[in-house]
């Protein structure tokens, strides 16, 4: 596609289900970013996979939180038995090449809201 | 905590004025980048400054870096109303991948 796509855009769910994002980069983009932005906050670094290469897992939260990427297409974001002060915004961001100062691109987000 | 603060957090200004907001980070970097966002959804890649330059122009963009102090401003010159947004700092550390962002500025501008 011509952009990263990220679904759903709005994903509202009760306390102790469990969600799972999805995020299509941009093609032939080898790294992919997810981050989480609370309400007026910045961006915090969730998980980062390039390439084959073993993804970057120091920003998840939780164990109730994983990721998964399949080469270089498709990652689904899940987060298991979520509690209300996970809503925030998912975002996901895809690059040429991570680690070669290249810019980010950013999908429009997933808003998730724990009741 | 976070690899860039923005400062100020937030900034109200008139159309036509400049905005000044400025980015400190603690470790060496291979390269900082603003980004702005709209509505609090996707944001967009402004400018890249890399860690050997000192100062960078687009369109009405003016970033400035200063290693020694560990620190970016970015200028908006001749504000406009679609200005109005939050802008990003983040910075790629010397020694890693990941992009690491600060809080953010929330600018404003008013017609």
């Amino acid at each position: 596609g011509a952009g990263v796509s990220q679904s759903p855009s709005n994903k509202v769910t009760e306390k102790g289900k469990d969600v799972e994002l999805r995020c299509d980069p941009i093609s032939g983009h080898t790294a992919l970013y997810w981050y989480r932005q609370r309400l007026g906050q910045g961006l915090e670094f969730l998980i980062y996979f390039q390439g084959n290469s073993a993804p970057d897992k120091s920003g998840l939260p939780s164990d109730r939180f994983s990721a998964e990427r399949t080469g270089e297409s498709v990652s689904t974001l899940t987060i298991q038995r979520t509690q209300q002060e996970d809503s925030a915004v998912y975002l996901c961001a895809s690059s040429l090449a991570g680690g070669l100062a290249e810019k980010l691109f950013f999908g429009s987000g997933t808003q998730l809201s724990v009741l | 905590s976070q690899q860039g603060e923005e400062d100020p957090q937030a900034l109200s200004i008139q159309e036509g004025e400049n905005a000044t907001m400025n980015c400190s980070y603690k470790t060496s970097i291979n390269n900082l980048q603003w980004y702005r966002q709209n509505s609090g959804r996707g944001l967009v890649h402004l400018i890249l400054i890399r860690s050997n330059e000192r100062e960078k122009h687009s369109g009405r963009l003016r970033v400035t870096l200063d290693t020694s102090k560990k620190s970016s401003s970015l200028l908006i010159t001749a504000s406009r109303a679609a200005d109005t947004a939050s802008y990003f700092c983040a910075t790629m550390k010397a020694a890693g991948n990941k992009l690491t962002f600060g809080g953010g500025t929330r600018v404003l501008v008013k017609p």
